[in-house]
């Protein structure tokens, strides 16, 4: 199975900040890796796919860059409603694997 | 729009088996570009991907290895849902389970697009 290791795991940030989320992958999966943002209670919702393609209706202040086994998912510009817990994961392979997640709190 | 609905119940006692349903609106079980899949998430786990269900000519199914000997997904056209079914659970397997389609599987953009509301399932006595 392919690892998806993030890092950090916690992240304080205040309203108006630049953030970047770092996801590893245990092998190469070229740009086989998609982004979710989460919040308490809710289902994951889909931000990123191909490792920089932005799903319809994202704001565009969300980002993702790499490939092979190094990713990045970039918010440019932190808004109160980004708070949550974020995702990667692999479409690599079966079984898909997901990151253990970073969760993004308010400074 | 699309939207997958859950349904099932809450609570399941240890060794019994747990099965939930995802019904599907906007899209169909048989389409030959997605696959419909079952993902739990814990805080011991955190999002495990358990299996999926999806139709290319004929019907298939992968499952993790981890649930394989217990598990079964199966797809309903009649209803247009697909359903989850998990054997001899143990507490281990108290978690949220969400249903999800995956986009346009097996190409560069597949991903997890669309998902249920989640059933909070605990196993207890």
């Amino acid at each position: 199975d392919i690892q998806m290791t993030q890092s950090p795991s916690s992240l304080s940030a205040s309203v108006g900040d630049r953030v970047t989320i770092t996801c590893r992958a245990s092998q190469s999966i070229s740009s086989y890796v998609n982004w979710y943002q989460q919040k308490p209670g809710k289902a994951p919702k889909f931000l990123i796919y191909a490792a920089s393609s932005l799903q319809s209706g994202v704001p565009s202040r969300f980002s993702g860059s790499g490939s092979g086994t190094d990713f990045t998912l970039t918010i440019s510009s932190l808004q109160p409603e980004d708070f949550a817990t974020y995702y990667c994961q692999q479409s690599y392979s079966t079984p898909r694997t997901f990151g253990q997640g970073t969760k993004l709190e308010i400074k | 729009q699309v939207q997958l609905q859950q349904s099932g119940p809450g609570l399941v006692k240890p060794s019994q088996t747990l099965s939930l349903t995802c019904a599907i609106s906007g899209d169909s079980v048989s389409s030959t570009s997605t696959t419909w899949n079952w993902i739990r998430q814990s805080p011991s786990r955190g999002l495990e991907w358990l299996g999926r269900t999806y139709y290319r000519s004929k019907w298939y199914n992968d499952y993790a290895v981890s649930v394989k000997s217990r598990i079964t997904i199966n797809p309903d056209t009649s209803k247009n849902q697909f359903s989850l079914q998990l054997n001899s659970v143990t507490p281990e397997d108290t978690a949220v389970y969400y249903c999800a389609r995956d986009q346009e599987a097996f190409s560069i953009n597949d991903a997890f697009d669309i998902w249920g509301q989640g059933t909070m399932v605990t196993v207890s006595s």
